[in-house]
C-alpha cells in the first residue's frame, strides 16, 4: 500500500485566494483525521470523519475552513479565504476504528505546507 | 479534556547512549498509545503502539512502556545512533477523540 498520500506537498497562494487540500487514506481504513501543525501550538486536530461521515469539526478554527468526503478515498480540506495566519503544515492520517473508538494505529501522509503570503 | 505532556522537549546525546523518552497524559481513560516519529519538513511516522492491556512494546531499539495508572509512558532507545535524530511525538486517543498530541521531544544524537 502506497499509505496515505497528500497533495500538493507545497503550497504558496496570496491572502483571500481558495486554497483545496486533498487526502488519499489507505484502502480499507473508515477513519480519516485532518491535522494542522504549527510551531506554537503543535499538532491540532481539526476534524475527523469516520465512515465518510464528519464526526467531530470542533477544531476548525472558522467558518473559512471546511472539509468534505465525498467517498471512503478521498478527502478535501478547503479554506476560502486564505489568510497568512492560515499558514501551517496540514496533516491527513487514516486508521480502522471499531465505531467511533479510536482504538488501532494511524498512519499519517507526508503533509502539505501551507504559505499564504 | 486530555492534555499530554512531552518531557524533555530537546534532548542531545552522544552516540551510543541509551536514552529515555517520557509522556504523560491526565486522562488515564485510553485505549492505547502511540509514538511516533518526525524528521524535519516530513510527515509522522508511527514507531509503536501500546495497547491499554499492555505494559509494553518492542520493535528493534526501541522499547516503548506504559503505565495507564499513572498515566504515563516511556520510550527507551538502545544504543542511539546519528540516524535516530528526529523529533519524538506521543499520542493517546481517548472517549471519541482521535489522538491528542504532545508537543515532541527533539533529539540530537552526536556522531
Amino acid at each position: 500500500d502506497a499509505g496515505v498520500i497528500q497533495s500538493p506537498r507545497h503550497e504558496v497562494t496570496e491572502m483571500g485566494q481558495e486554497v483545496t487540500l486533498r487526502c488519499k487514506p489507505i484502502s480499507g481504513h473508515n477513519s480519516l483525521f485532518w491535522y494542522r501543525q504549527t510551531m506554537m501550538r503543535g499538532l491540532e486536530l481539526l476534524i475527523y470523519f469516520n465512515n465518510n461521515v464528519p464526526i467531530d469539526d470542533s477544531g476548525m478554527p472558522e467558518d473559512r475552513f471546511s472539509a468534505k468526503m465525498p467517498n471512503a478515498s478521498f478527502s478535501t480540506l478547503k479554506i476560502q479565504p486564505s489568510e497568512p495566519r492560515d499558514s501551517a503544515v496540514y496533516f491527513c492520517a487514516s486508521s480502522r476504528a471499531t465505531g467511533r473508538v479510536m482504538n488501532t494505529e494511524a498512519f499519517f501522509g507526508q503533509g502539505t505546507r501551507l504559505t499564504v503570503v | 479534556k486530555q492534555e499530554v505532556t512531552q518531557i524533555p522537549a530537546a534532548l542531545s546525546v552522544p552516540e551510543g547512549e541509551n536514552l529515555v523518552l517520557n509522556c504523560s497524559f491526565t486522562d488515564s481513560a485510553i485505549y492505547n498509545l502511540q509514538w511516533f516519529r518526525q524528521d524535519p519538513g516530513k510527515g509522522l511516522t508511527s514507531l509503536l503502539l501500546i495497547q491499554s492491556s499492555q505494559r509494553e512494546q518492542t520493535s528493534g531499539r526501541l522499547n516503548a512502556s506504559l503505565d495507564k495508572s499513572s498515566g504515563r509512558s516511556t520510550l527507551y532507545i538502545a544504543a542511539s545512533q546519528p540516524g535516530d535524530s528526529a523529533t519524538y511525538l506521543c499520542a493517546v486517543p481517548s472517549g471519541n477523540t482521535p489522538l491528542v498530541f504532545g508537543k515532541g521531544t527533539r533529539l540530537s544524537v552526536i556522531a
